[in-house]
């Protein structure tokens, strides 16, 4: 089954720390890669990408990623976080034989980020 | 410039009542894809379409379905509502069918009771 794992339900932090989310994912062919945010009551917001090229991907608010395609992996981090990063992160991907735009999420990771 | 709208925010339905769910895509996208989300899960895909076609289809029933119209806005439709239809849904749009770079709106609330 082609599925998305993020293995970590919750992530508690203290601001300014160093924080790493996990996502991992099994396919049978090559995948698209994303991680997206969302804020309470509100939608999805696309933090970084990652398609072809670098394996290290940099984002948006200092967010950063790397693909690894030996582990199937392709972990978010961030070097120093703010209180204002605390939101649910959600790591997707798409199947490049899927043939339409399915992006498939995994079930997210809440960061909280306390002072 | 105004990203993707969705109407209305919020909406209580009632066991095998219809509901219809409207989304405004980003001017210019011409992709609209929408998608549930269930509490504490991540969102599951329902439909994607192009230039007023379905393109891709995910797994739910035929009580699902959708249509864009030809100013690229698009309408989710619901029927015979089950309280498990009880979620967020998320519209999101792209600029072409192959742009993988997709924007998302803020959602509707759909409660079933």
């Amino acid at each position: 089954a082609q599925s998305v794992t993020q293995l970590d339900s919750q992530v508690p932090v203290f601001e300014e720390a160093p924080v790493e989310l996990r996502c991992n994912y099994s396919s049978s062919v090559s995948v698209y890669l994303f991680w997206y945010v969302q804020y309470p009551n509100q939608g999805l917001q696309l933090l970084l990408k990652y398609l072809s090229g670098s394996t290290l991907v940099k984002g948006i608010n200092g967010f950063e990623a790397e693909f690894n395609k030996s582990q199937t992996s392709f972990h978010l981090r961030k070097p120093s976080v703010h209180i204002s990063d605390t939101a649910e992160y959600f790591c997707a991907v798409i199947h490049m034989n899927t043939g339409f735009q399915k992006l498939v999420f995994g079930t997210g990771t809440r960061l909280l980020v306390s002072p | 410039d105004a990203g993707v709208t969705q109407s209305p925010t919020h909406l209580i339905k009632t066991r095998g009542q219809h509901v219809t769910l409207r989304c405004s895509p980003i001017s210019g996208h011409k992709s609209v894809s929408w998608y549930q989300q269930v509490l504490g899960q991540g969102p599951q895909f329902i439909f994607q379409y192009y230039e007023k076609e379905e393109r891709g289809r995910g797994n739910f029933p035929d009580r699902f379905s959708a249509r864009q119209f030809p100013n690229y806005s698009s309408e989710l439709n619901v029927n015979a509502l089950l309280l498990g239809d009880s979620a967020l849904y998320l519209c999101a749009s792209s600029l072409a069918f192959a742009d993988y770079e997709q924007y998302f709106g803020p959602g509707t609330r759909l409660t079933v009771t």
